[in-house]
């Protein structure tokens, strides 16, 4: 049982270029999430995905892209990096299936450091 | 808007001192959460609070819940140095949108031996 799982663990883009950040979560939740951490700044929600097929912004969702490839992946696109970019990237799963309750547990995955230069 | 607020930001103790860590907000929460993040991984939960005044113990760390559900409080007694790392507040966004949560900034702590 692996948890949240999250590649690569590091990554050293040029501005402009693209990538995908892979998440992947075996506990059978339903919601996924993606977050971003800058220091000072807590976690900052970027999209979420409250079931497979559906996802939606969350406070920071500019210059980024989501897909829900099925209930266990979550995948996150930078189509054309910035140095805004540049932060550690968490990936989340919470809830069992049919419920969704105000105290679920968030599991987080253990992060992707991206540098953008 | 909802907000958390934590406070401190940074806090560097002896091993065997005493704190306090505090997260506010102007906004009623149905609950708070507050996860610890050791360096290097992701936040782990360590309590939900969801009763005004509640208070949870969890070995040496104390959690208290406000009155009237708008603060938390985290308690270490006699700090160790395996207690160091950021430790951050949580709370569900207004109607539980999805599960969505509000995380404070954190507090980052620092337990010298």
């Amino acid at each position: 049982n692996a948890g949240v799982t999250q590649t690569p663990k590091f990554q050293v883009l040029k501005t402009g270029q693209s990538m995908t950040l892979q998440c992947a979560q075996d506990m059978n939740h339903n919601s996924m999430y993606w977050y971003r951490q800058d220091p000072g700044m807590g976690l900052r929600l970027i999209y979420y995905s409250a079931s497979e097929g559906t996802t939606d912004k969350g406070e920071v969702p500019n210059g980024y892209n989501v897909s829900r490839l099925n209930k266990r992946e979550f995948s996150l696109r930078l189509e054309s990096a910035a140095p805004s970019q540049t932060s550690v990237y968490f990936c989340a799963s919470s809830g069992i299936s049919g419920r969704v309750a105000i105290t679920d547990t968030q599991y987080f995955g253990p992060g992707t450091r991206l540098t953008v230069l | 808007t909802q907000l958390l607020e934590q406070s401190p930001q940074f806090l560097s103790i002896q091993e065997g001192e005493n704190l306090t860590v505090y997260c506010n907000s102007s906004s009623v929460f149905s609950s708070l959460q507050w996860y610890r993040q050791e360096p290097g991984e992701g936040p782990v939960l360590l309590v939900t609070v969801v009763t005004g005044g509640e208070v949870k113990k969890l070995k040496r760390l104390t959690f208290q819940f406000g009155d009237a559900r708008k603060d938390s409080s985290l308690h270490i007694t006699a700090a160790q140095p395996g207690d160091t790392g950021l430790y951050l507040c949580a709370g569900p966004r207004v109607y539980n949108q999805g599960g969505k949560l509000i995380f404070g900034q954190g507090t980052e702590l620092s337990v010298k031996p």
